[in-house]
C-alpha cells in the first residue's frame, strides 16, 4: 500500500499571512502528483497536476513546487483570504489512473 | 453545465439491507471511481471503472458492489455484507483509464450514508 503523507493536519492562520503545506509520496514509480481543494458543502476542485521533478505551477496567490528525487511537493498560499479555508488535498499517481490521496491539510484563515 | 451527479446526498440504511448510491457524469469521461471517506482518514479507493463494462476492485472492495453498463452510470451498492457502512461516499471521474494518472479527478457532491 502506498503511503501518502501531508503535513500539517491543521493550520490556523490570519487573513494576509502567508502559509505552506508539504506533501510527502514515494519516490519510486512516480507519474503524478495531484492537489485538490475541498471547500466544506462542495466538492474536491483539481487545483494542480504536476508531472516533472522541478516542475512550478501557479494560479493565482497559490502555486505548488515538486521534487520527485526526494518525494514531496509544496502547496504555497500568498497572503491567505477567508475564502481559502479549505481541506487541500494531495494525491500520488504511479501511472495508472487511480490516485492514492493523503488524509489532507484543513486551513482555516481568519479575518 | 457538464458535472458529475450523485443521488440522494443522504441515505439511511437499515441493518441487513442493501442500498444503492447513483453517480451520473455528462463529461464523456472513460473512467469512473468511488471513493469513500471516514473521518480523520483519507479518500479510499472502493472501485473504479476504466471503461464500460469493466471494473476493478480499489483498497477497500469487501462488502461493495458496482456496474458500467453505461459510460454516463456507475452506481455503488452497499450490500449487508459491509459491516461498517457509515461513511461519506464521492464518485469522481477522469477522461482516460489506462495510463491516465496525469488527469484530473472531477468530484461529485457526495452521499452520506448512516445507518439507523
Amino acid at each position: 500500500i502506498l503511503n501518502v503523507e501531508q503535513s500539517p493536519q491543521s493550520l490556523h492562520v490570519q487573513e494576509g499571512d502567508s502559509t505552506n503545506f508539504t506533501c510527502s509520496f514515494p519516490s519510486s514509480n512516480f507519474y503524478a502528483l495531484h492537489w485538490y481543494r475541498w471547500e466544506t458543502a462542495k466538492s474536491p476542485e483539481a487545483l494542480f497536476v504536476m508531472t516533472l521533478n522541478g516542475d512550478e505551477k501557479k494560479k493565482g496567490r497559490i502555486s505548488a513546487t515538486l521534487n520527485t528525487k526526494e518525494g514531496y511537493s509544496y502547496l504555497y498560499i500568498k497572503g491567505s483570504q477567508p475564502e481559502d479555508s479549505a481541506t487541500y488535498l494531495c494525491a500520488f499517481s504511479s501511472g495508472y489512473s487511480t490516485l492514492t490521496f493523503g488524509k489532507g491539510t484543513m486551513l482555516l484563515v481568519s479575518p | 453545465d457538464g458535472g458529475i451527479t450523485q443521488s440522494p446526498k443522504y441515505l439511511f440504511r437499515k441493518e441487513g439491507q442493501n442500498v444503492t448510491l447513483s453517480c451520473e457524469q455528462n463529461l464523456n469521461h472513460d473512467a469512473m471511481y468511488w471513493y469513500r471517506q471516514d473521518p480523520g482518514q483519507g479518500l479510499r479507493l472502493i472501485y473504479y471503472s476504466q471503461i464500460v463494462n469493466d471494473f476493478q476492485k480499489g483498497d477497500i472492495a469487501e462488502g461493495y458492489s458496482v456496474s458500467r453498463e453505461k459510460k454516463e452510470s456507475f452506481p455503488l451498492t452497499v450490500t449487508s455484507a459491509q459491516k461498517n457502512p457509515t461513511a461519506f461516499y464521492l464518485c469522481a471521474s477522469s477522461p482516460t483509464g489506462q495510463r491516465g494518472g496525469n488527469q484530473p479527478q472531477h468530484f461529485g457532491d457526495g452521499t452520506r450514508l448512516s445507518i439507523l
